[in-house]
């Protein structure tokens, strides 16, 4: 598709529930980025992939925090015993492959908004 | 490490007129790209400008530009004709060529007052 597919827009967990995002990146890109934006301000980096292999993992809480992005399906992020502080919009982004040019642009998906209550 | 400042929190102006939103980053690599990017209310996350590190001239996007000043790390977005359809959070963004992430700002609140 031409744009980043994030479902759901919205999902509300009780406090220790697990949480799952999916995240459709653009036909033809190979990274895809996690990021979290509490409050509407700053932009928490999490992950990123090339195609299915891990890319950078180091904004990943990993006790409670997975992620995956396998071959013919969405990718996923996974929060296990959601906290009050995860609350959150997590967005996924996409950008075009190859070398030196891989940061060209991100595109954006609409974001999750996750409320934990 | 890679860091982006945006200090104006809040910005307004009027109508038509023209608003400078400011950004400073801080790094040690060579080649990188920087960007503007512009979240309404809806919060899609829309690319407003996109400037090369390598490009000495100035990127414009009809009613936005960009004020790169490599050697100073500074890359303002002017936007002229200001319209309410502007008003949005406007986040600065710096991204090392083939590197692992994008770093953001933390953004500037800008409202367009009719």
């Amino acid at each position: 598709g031409e744009e980043v597919a994030q479902t759901p827009k919205h999902l509300v967990r009780g406090e220790g529930q697990k949480a799952k995002l999916y995240c459709a990146p653009i036909k033809g890109h190979s990274y895809v980025f996690w990021y979290q934006q509490v409050l509407k301000n700053e932009f928490k980096f999490l992950i990123s992939f090339q195609n299915e292999n891990v890319f950078d993992e180091t904004g990943m809480p990993k006790e409670r925090f997975s992620a995956k992005c396998l071959p013919n399906s969405p990718c996923s992020l996974e929060i296990q015993a959601t906290k009050l502080e995860d609350s959150a919009v997590y967005f996924c982004a996409s950008s075009q492959p190859g070398g030196s040019r891989t940061n060209e642009k991100l595109f954006f998906g609409s974001g999750t908004q996750l409320s934990v209550l | 490490a890679q860091t982006v400042t945006q200090s104006q929190p809040e910005m307004s102006v009027q109508e038509a007129e023209t608003v400078t939103l400011s950004c400073t980053y801080d790094t040690s690599e060579s080649n990188y790209y920087l960007f503007w990017y512009k979240q309404p209310p809806s919060r899609q996350m829309i690319l407003v400008i996109r400037q090369e590190a390598y490009k000495q001239q100035n990127a414009t996007e009809n009613r936005f530009s960009v004020n790169f000043q490599k050697a100073a790390k500074s890359f303002s977005l002017k936007i002229s004709d200001s319209q309410l359809g502007d008003t949005a959070m406007y986040f600065c963004a710096f991204a090392p060529t083939g590197g692992n992430q994008f770093y953001f700002g933390t953004g500037t609140s800008l409202t367009v007052i009719p």
